[in-house]
């Protein structure tokens, strides 16, 4: 499978603690994406990467959140010290940095839950 | 920032065809999107209109008005397979990122 992976698919914590989730795109593309979605809404906007550069962070991403992307590869999003209105599901998308750029390609999501 | 909005709920039947609407407000607009998503799943491209018009791609076809703010996306010969959430997405500058409308759940009955 060459598609866009992510991981874990499921995460259950408890208010207060830190996670990571990593996303994994596919090989060729420099642009990945992070968005957040919750029930009956669409995705929203948290922040992007052109290659290892972080290019735009959303008001949305408070400092409990922190993304990275040290070789321009893989990414991880943390969130620190976890609310329970962080519950959503966190998408991961790539796309190449071309004129093809616009197409998305998202990965099956991480569904966070904070008890 | 952008409104982008679209029906909650449509209903149609199997072989039919549904127009699903969508209308935003934003500034700098660069492109439209849509995404099909099926519950539990990613979101999965469907289609991007950049200019005034019509484009087909199959059973499916997206339309857009940049002076009117205003798409559809036309889906035909329904299956229902079909049965899905729809996402409008627009994009204001070249780095792509996506505002998604809340989506319109079709439901295809037999």
């Amino acid at each position: 499978d060459t598609g866009v992976s992510q991981d874990p698919r499921h995460k259950i914590t408890k208010r207060g603690q830190n996670v990571t989730f990593r996303c994994d795109p596919i090989s060729e593309h420099n642009r990945l994406y992070w968005y957040r979605q919750t029930l009956g809404q669409g995705p929203e906007f948290l922040t992007y990467f052109q290659n290892e550069a972080q290019l735009e962070k959303s008001r949305l991403l408070s400092d409990r959140f922190s993304a990275e992307r040290p070789k321009g590869s893989f990414s991880t999003l943390e969130i620190q010290r976890t609310e329970q209105g962080d519950s959503a599901m966190y998408l991961c998308a790539s796309s190449l940095g071309t004129d093809r750029a616009y197409e998305q390609y998202f990965g099956p999501g991480t569904r966070l839950t904070v008890t | 920032g952008q409104n982008i909005d679209q029906p909650t709920e449509m209903t149609a039947t199997e072989g039919a065809i549904v127009q699903i609407n969508c209308t935003y407000q934003t500034s700098g607009f660069n492109g439209l999107f849509w995404y099909q998503q099926h519950a539990g799943e990613a979101p999965t491209f469907l289609s991007y209109n950049v200019l005034d018009g019509l484009e087909e791609k199959g059973r499916f076809s997206s339309f857009l008005s940049r002076s009117k703010g205003y798409s559809y996306l036309l889906l035909k010969e329904l299956q229902m397979k079909d049965s899905a959430s729809y996402l409008c997405a627009v994009s204001r500058s070249n780095d792509y990122k996506l505002s998604f409308g809340a989506g319109t759940t079709v439901t295809v009955r037999a």
